[in-house]
């Protein structure tokens, strides 16, 4: 089965720019969507299809997906922006929907 | 306005069985891909199941044969069936709805816990 992997934590300072990475065989051959979830909350899609963002998400947000490794970039990082964040993908030899184990991102 | 609310979690035995249902308003679920999403606690996210607007389904490998998912079109409504269920079933179930089809999850609902336990 697909395997996403993502590293357990990333920090970064308050207006500065956090990225997080989503890495799987080839997925760049894939679409990638990435969640944002507060503690307590259900997650939000906050990028889907690789690059695109929902309405209502901020511009701040932007993804991209090369050779085996896709990433979410948070500019201009605030307070706000602290939660887990996950990636997930479609396997196409499966059917099934994979998620990756998820990124803390806190904001120091 | 699209809402989808959970509900049917409880605490069960091991070995036991459970139906979820999640209500949908706002959008028809039978022309959308409707999936169940659980969330043990402290941990990360998995996928469980789908049902395609087709009707075909899929489901994880980890409750494949225990869990059914199932849609019943003219209550608007999309159900799981959860049997033999273990003490790692233990978590919060979301319902959630594509975007469009294969656009990501763009619609949760609020989740509801099924705990495990004797």
């Amino acid at each position: 089965s697909y395997v996403l992997t993502q590293p357990p934590s990333v920090s970064v300072a308050p207006g500065k720019t956090a990225s997080i990475a989503c890495g799987g065989n080839k997925i760049e051959r894939k679409s990638v969507h990435w969640y944002q979830q507060k503690p307590g909350q259900a997650p939000v899609l906050v990028v889907y299809d690789d690059t695109d963002r929902p309405s209502g998400i901020p511009e701040r947000f932007s993804g991209s997906n090369s050779g085996n490794t896709a990433t979410l970039t948070i500019k201009r990082v605030e307070a706000g922006d602290e939660a887990d964040y996950y990636c997930q993908v479609w396997d196409s030899n499966t059917y099934h929907r994979v998620f990756g184990g998820g990124t803390k991102l806190t904001v120091l | 306005e699209v809402q989808l609310v959970e509900s049917g979690g409880d605490l069960v035995q091991p070995g036991g069985s459970l139906r979820l249902s999640c209500a949908a308003s706002g959008f028809t679920v039978s022309s959308n891909y409707m999936s169940w999403v659980r969330q043990a606690p402290g941990k990360g996210l998995e996928w469980v199941s789908i049902i395609y607007s087709s009707g075909t389904t899929y489901h994880a490998d980890s409750v494949k044969g225990r869990f059914t998912i199932s849609r019943h079109n003219s209550k608007n409504t999309v159900f799981l069936q959860m049997n033999t269920l273990r003490p790692e079933d233990t978590a919060v179930y979301y319902c959630a709805r594509d975007r469009t089809s294969g656009s990501g999850y763009g619609y949760w609902g609020q989740g509801t816990l099924v705990t495990v336990s004797s």
